[in-house]
């Protein structure tokens, strides 16, 4: 079983101001990392997914980006935040083959004023 | 058209009560996975399925890949069960994409 840890849990930032925040993955190696952001009540919309080091795809064109120095270490970052950043963040591992179980961080709630 | 749609959207219900949540797709997908969401946000992993049926406790997940449908069950609901539930697919024809439901926000009242 993995285990995600994320943070901050809870920030607010005002716009314009820099971001960053951190995910890392216990009990597995190499696994597929996902960014995540929820908008209050609605689903998740994926941001970013990495395969391995280095490695990072973008699904949806924005002022933030992702970076996975290292195997189990998952940052999503954004040099100026808007008004529209404010969500919800996950972060998810999925280890194993592509049709592996899914894990959580217990999410990042950004409010950017 | 949603390529993952869930039904119903919401539902409340009554302690003790068998609860019923639908996932259909439009698309091929490799598994599926039911997930819980806890009104603090957190997302819990329920049930990742490829065929058949599986259970876990009050949990039972099924699905039928030629109508390409699944569903959550879940027997002698509890008020604790309170939450939303989303399933999501595994695109078949790109490895690491996943295609969610909606959600469906469940209550069970005491």
């Amino acid at each position: 079983s993995q285990t995600i840890h994320q943070w901050p849990a809870t920030l607010v930032q005002p716009v314009g101001s820099p971001l960053s925040l951190e995910c890392t993955v216990e009990g597995t190696s190499n696994p597929n990392l996902y960014w995540y952001r929820q908008a209050a009540g609605r689903g998740l919309q994926l941001l970013f997914y990495s395969v391995g080091i280095g490695q990072i795809s973008s699904e949806v064109p924005q002022n933030l980006s992702a970076s996975r120095p290292q195997d189990r270490q998952f940052i999503l970052s954004s040099k100026k935040l808007l008004l529209s950043d404010s969500g919800f963040y996950l972060c998810a591992s999925q280890g194993g083959a592509n049709t592996g179980e899914l894990f959580f961080g217990e999410g990042s709630r950004l409010t950017v004023l | 058209k949603n390529e993952v749609e869930q039904s119903p959207q919401n539902l409340t219900a009554q302690e003790g009560e068998f609860i019923t949540i639908n996932c259909s797709y439009s698309v091929g997908i490799s598994a599926l996975h039911w997930l819980q969401q806890h009104p603090g946000g957190g997302i819990v992993s329920l049930f990742m399925l490829s065929s058949g049926k599986k259970k876990h406790g009050r949990l039972i997940a099924t699905i039928n890949i030629q109508e390409k449908h699944s569903s959550l069950h879940i027997t002698a609901s509890h008020p604790r069960d309170s939450a939303v539930y989303i399933c999501a697919g595994h695109d078949m024809d790109s490895n690491y994409q996943l295609i969610w439901g909606a959600g469906t926000k469940l209550i069970i009242k005491p």
